[in-house]
């Protein structure tokens, strides 16, 4: 079964608006990563959050983790067409101890059309 | 930094031949991971190393898939018979580590290799 869900699936937005990525996931978790996939390459990381964070800045991006409604969001301010790309949210499970997988979903397309 | 560099970038093959992906993670990276990636099932984990020694292989779908790390600077990916349904994008992705037991640094993929089975 799917641990992260991304939502929504894809989103088309104009240059210079903002754009807002979901992410719910089941289990507990020990950290949560976003990560960005260009067509035909591999993912690039953008930012971890730990679970015992609430919110964190990179430049453009924000990302806040609610971990009592086991959800993460991410903030694109300002969007360019460069920022045309899938956006995926993986999850790090806490298994009390036993070492857990990073987990991907299967992310948000995203357009930003100049 | 050249990344994590995988092999071949595209490989088309017939049913029933085997096929062998390579990857080079960066160097003095601890962590290896083998993901699959299709528009049905997204990203899947196959099997991870650490240190050389494969940690978890739940993933790998069956006995035709074999991986191995046979130094810190080389990993293959082996699918013998391969079958259509093999069909997707091949990832490896290395990291530092964890700290604690838990990822602390993150993953560096490499471009993939798009397998074709027909």
């Amino acid at each position: 079964s799917q641990q992260g869900e991304e939502d929504p699936q894809a989103l088309s937005i104009q240059e210079g608006e903002n754009a807002t990525m979901n992410c719910s996931y089941k289990t507990s978790i020990n950290n949560l990563q976003w990560y960005r996939q260009n067509s035909g390459r591999g993912l690039v990381h953008l930012i971890l959050i730990r679970s015992n964070e609430r919110e964190k800045h990179s430049g453009r991006l924000r990302v806040t983790l609610d971990t009592s409604k086991k959800s993460s969001s991410l903030l694109i301010t300002a969007s360019r067409a460069a920022d045309t790309a899938s956006y995926f949210c993986a999850t790090e499970p806490n298994y009390g101890g036993s070492q857990g997988n990073l987990i991907f979903g299967k992310g948000t397309k995203l357009s930003v059309k100049p | 930094d050249a990344g994590v560099i995988q092999s071949p970038r595209h490989e088309v093959t017939e049913m029933g031949q085997e096929v062998t992906l390579r990857c080079k993670p960066i160097s003095g990276h601890d962590y290896l991971f083998w993901y699959r990636q299709t528009m049905m099932r997204g990203l899947e984990l196959l099997i991870y190393f650490n240190n050389n020694v494969p940690i978890d292989d739940s993933g790998m779908p069956e006995d035709r898939f074999s991986a191995k790390m046979p130094n810190a600077s080389f990993s293959t990916l082996k699918i013998q018979p391969s079958e259509p349904r093999d069909s997707a994008v091949y990832f490896c992705a290395s990291s530092l580590g964890r700290a604690g037991g838990v990822y602390n640094s993150p993953l560096h993929f490499g471009n993939g290799t798009r397998l074709t089975v027909t």
